[in-house]
């Protein structure tokens, strides 16, 4: 157990449709990351946030997008969704801020999206 | 933009055999870090190296950053039933962003 957090476990739904996934980070760390892990594509970095603000951008679609509240837990936003958007959602969490040689990531256990 | 490759995408190995997978980056990375992901699970932290050259070890598994910092490998010596998995190797560029590689999906034969 990583400590983090990730609900819901499994989620169906529709094309067209919106989605909340939501991310609690382990106690202490201020940084939540957002990845998608599909089959064809492997590990795909999404989106950093740090202590509330966005740090970096990766390959997210204008139709996905993500906050971290003021008690540090995330929300990543699916809207629109497409067949392709079907994947694992994994969030992953860390005490700093990123800076390259200080980062240990723990993930989730992720969040298993199917659009039908 | 910056790409992080991962070979072999598949190894199959003989239980007790040594196998290694690699990684190269495009770009000159500021650390890199490896993770395994057992099936059906979630990737989990194993090692970051920083240093240019730095080699660490953890028991059977050695890891190597190259010289320029743009290569690193795995080896794992003895291969056991415990090791099946999908490793992964990520790489910071300076700019923060953390580029994962497509992963070695590791199977072992009795």
């Amino acid at each position: 157990d990583s400590g983090v957090t990730q609900t819901p476990k499994h989620l169906i739904t529709a094309t067209g449709q919106r989605v909340t996934l939501r991310c609690s980070p382990r106690s202490g760390d201020l940084s939540v990351y957002w990845y998608q892990q599909s089959l064809d594509q492997g590990l795909q970095f999404l989106i950093q946030y740090y202590n509330g603000e966005e740090r970096a951008k990766g390959n997210i679609l204008e139709r996905f997008s993500a906050q971290q509240f003021p008690d540090l837990h995330s929300e990543l936003n699916l809207s629109s969704l497409e067949l392709g958007d079907s994947a694992l959602y994994f969030c992953a969490s860390s005490v700093v801020a990123g800076l390259a040689d200080q980062e240990t990531q723990y993930f989730g256990p992720g969040t298993r999206l199917l659009v039908l | 933009g910056q790409q992080v490759m991962q070979i072999p995408q598949y190894q199959h190995v003989q239980e007790g055999e040594d196998f290694t997978t690699y990684c190269n980056s495009s770009t000159t990375l500021s650390n890199i870090q490896w993770y395994k992901q057992r099936p059906g699970g979630h990737p989990v932290f194993l090692i970051q190296l920083v240093k240019s050259g730095e080699v660490k070890k953890q028991k059977r598994l050695t890891f190597q950053f190259g010289e320029a910092k743009k290569n690193s490998s795995l080896h794992i010596t003895a291969t056991q039933t415990t090791d099946v998995g999908t490793y992964f190797c990520a790489g910071h560029s300076n700019d923060y962003k953390l580029s994962f590689g497509a992963g070695t999906t590791v199977t072992v034969r009795a």
